[in-house]
């Protein structure tokens, strides 16, 4: 079946840190994939998103690019801050209602 | 923003009791999903929902769950007589768009069976 399998965490980093998650998919055809964010207390939210090989997906300073050939979508941002603590979560998505998760990931930042 | 609203933000119950647990959407959305995180696993599709109806659901969603709008304004989820692998973050979400990518997640409910 469809399936994402994201790097296990946590992770911890001190500020102004490379970041790095990576997330693999398994799929059949070209799904959509997508980086969602979860702050603490707060609901999952859309961080950023590929639609198509060789698209980058960015947001707030975290990039994605959608690898066909390696079926990866790993989110990267170059420094991290405090306020990146959270828990991150690899999506996929077909033309249907439903978004197959992976187990999310927790990157906490110290200052 | 505008955001989704869960309730409670925990629940704790005993085995073989009912548990409903609450969602407020956002307004004007019209489609409306259910999935849920057990410690340490994926999150998971339960159900999606739509003019009143279930248009999708998982193996997971049997017969021991049910979805209901009540109301013009909340969404829940009802299982019936809960099990101890129940236990999990129940998360709700809701879009404005048939297949959206961009779902609107509530913070979730900690569901714990005893």
């Amino acid at each position: 079946g469809n399936s994402v399998t994201q790097m296990e965490g946590p992770v911890t980093l001190s500020e102004e840190a490379f970041l790095t998650i990576n997330c693999t998919y398994t799929a059949t055809g070209y799904p959509s994939l997508f980086w969602y964010v979860q702050y603490p207390g707060e609901g999952l939210q859309l961080l950023l998103k590929a639609t198509k090989a060789d698209d980058k997906g960015s947001n707030k300073g975290f990039e994605a690019t959608y690898r066909k050939e390696t079926t990866s979508f790993h989110l990267e941002k170059g420094s991290v801050q405090v306020s990146d603590s959270a828990v991150y979560f690899c999506a996929l998505k077909f033309n249907d209602y439903k978004l197959s998760f992976g187990a999310g990931t927790t990157v906490t930042v110290r200052a | 923003e505008p955001e989704v609203t869960q309730t409670p933000s925990h629940q704790v119950t005993q085995m073989g009791q009912e548990v409903i647990l609450r969602c407020v959407p956002i307004s004007n959305h019209l489609y409306f999903y259910w999935y849920r995180q057990i410690l340490g696993q994926k999150v998971e599709f339960l159900v999606s929902f739509y003019n009143n109806e279930i248009s999708e659901k998982s193996e997971i969603f049997d017969d021991q769950f049910s979805v209901e709008r009540p109301d013009g304004s909340n969404f829940t989820l009802k299982i019936r007589s809960t099990k101890l692998e129940d236990s999990a973050m129940y998360f709700c979400a809701s879009s404005d768009r048939e297949a959206n990518e961009k779902l609107f997640f509530g913070s979730g409910t900690q569901l714990s069976v005893l």
